[in-house]
């Protein structure tokens, strides 16, 4: 049973650039969250999607954009890249509201030089 | 105030002993709630959730929620330095927007 699956698994950038990240979810859950975590924090809620629309989203700016597939992967968009986007890129997938869990993938670290 | 919060640790307890991990949150309308254990570097992985007042025991793992005080907590028995990991409260704050806490850092001394 497959979980859920994170490209790239590292990735390094120059500030201004734009990157995207990749998210499979576990087999059987149709909704996607993304979350960034900085070192030493919890991880911060960055949006959801459910049937391949943006059902929620936390305090991100609008350099952060996503996108979900009639498949229900989904990929996370950051423009204009900050030296402060450096962080740990979560997935996490549930089925539909996540009322019994969200299972996470390992994460893409992300480094802004 | 943060819509999840915990006990600031680090939180550091001698093999064999009851590590207790605290937590509050802010939206009485919450219906779940889970704990997830992070190990350094790694992703989190989900340990216990729990839905009603009370208590809900797995192992040697408790966790208790108290809706009225908007409280929830994870008694680990039997500490072992394996256990030594950042504990995470989430909270799914409706419509499957799940909220974490800043985390606390649990130390299981040999």
């Amino acid at each position: 049973d497959a979980g859920v699956t994170q490209s790239p698994t590292h990735l390094i950038k120059t500030r201004g650039q734009q990157v995207t990240l990749r998210c499979s979810p576990k087999s059987g859950h149709d909704t996607v969250s993304w979350y960034q975590q900085a070192l030493g924090q919890g991880p911060q809620f960055i949006f959801q999607y459910y049937e391949e629309e943006e059902r929620q989203r936390g305090n991100f700016p609008d350099r952060f954009s996503g996108h979900q597939f009639p498949n229900y992967s989904s990929e996370l968009n950051v423009n204009a890249l900050l030296l402060g986007d450096s962080a740990l890129y979560l997935c996490a997938s549930s089925a539909q509201t996540g009322h019994y869990g969200y299972t996470f993938g390992s994460g893409t670290r992300l480094t802004v030089v | 105030q943060k819509e999840v919060e915990q006990n600031s640790g680090p939180l550091s307890v001698p093999e064999g002993a009851i590590a207790s991990l605290n937590c509050t949150y802010s939206d009485r309308g919450s219906q779940s709630f889970f704990w997830y254990r992070q190990y350094s570097g790694k992703s989190p992985e989900l340990i216990m959730s729990i839905y009603s007042n009370g208590d809900k025991e797995d192992g040697r793992f408790t966790a208790q929620l108290n809706k009225a005080s908007q409280y929830v907590s994870l008694l680990i028995r039997d500490s072992q330095p394996s256990d030594s990991a950042t504990y995470l409260c989430a909270v799914n704050m409706g419509g499957g927007k799940l909220i974490f806490g800043q985390g606390t850092e649990l130390s299981v001394k040999p």
